[in-house]
């Protein structure tokens, strides 16, 4: 069975500073599609970044970008410059078989100003 | 960009009733539809996959003639929650892709279900 790994139930991070999420997942599909969900507190599911198993350069999405490293199976995000917007709940996830998401536990955020 | 739209966005209603949860693809044809559970500061569960035209495959533990899921178009799939109680009381949030592979999914706002 897939799974997906996230180890930090909360992070915080100063305004405009950078923090890491991790997430470690676990699947026997030759190829497969890793996601970063944002959750803010009105519940919506925003999709932040997304990773092709078989691209090896990391995606970036303006100030969001992913550390994919295939071999150990890790999926982290980072987040520069960070804005208050930013805190929400962080879900890793990836494509299940019948093309739903497997969620992890999700990572909350906090952003100092 | 694809929109996916959830009604109701809230319901409270007393145990006992049936509730009905509508999910609609506004500018694209959703071929298949995902229904996920979300209890309070916990993760999203995969409660079923709708695909159009089709029976609904369902979650193991996920009870079929609790939580009825209908996909009767392109466009439109349904959960029916019958004989809701309190413990059936969460958020219920869809999702609906087209096609398979690298098809991003679009989900909908969520509906918070409350069981008096």
């Amino acid at each position: 069975a897939q799974t997906v790994t996230q180890s930090q139930p909360e992070m915080s991070v100063q305004e405009a500073e950078t923090v890491t999420l991790s997430c470690t997942y676990d699947t026997s599909e030759s190829d497969y599609y890793l996601f970063w969900y944002k959750q803010p507190p009105s519940r919506q599911m925003i999709l932040v970044i997304r990773q092709e198993a078989y691209k090896q350069q990391n995606a970036t999405e303006n100030r969001f970008s992913v550390n994919f490293q295939k071999a150990a199976k890790s999926f982290s995000l980072k987040i520069s410059d960070s804005q208050l917007g930013d805190a929400a709940m962080y879900f890793c996830a990836s494509r299940g078989s019948q093309g739903n998401l497997i969620f992890g536990k999700g990572t909350k955020l906090s952003v100092k100003p | 960009g694809a929109v996916v739209s959830q009604h109701p966005s809230w319901v409270i209603c007393k145990s006992g009733t049936s509730v009905k949860i509508e999910c609609r693809s506004l500018d694209f044809q959703a071929t298949t539809m995902f229904w996920y559970r979300q209890f309070p500061k916990q993760s999203l569960m995969l409660m079923a996959t709708s695909n159009e035209g089709s029976k609904a495959t369902y979650e193991q533990g996920v009870e079929k003639d609790k939580f009825l899921i209908n996909h009767a178009s392109l466009t439109l799939s349904t959960l029916t929650v019958t004989s809701a109680h309190p413990e059936d009381s969460s958020f219920y949030i869809c999702s609906a892709s087209h096609g398979q592979g690298f098809q991003p999914q679009h989900f909908g706002d969520g509906t918070r279900l409350s069981i008096l």
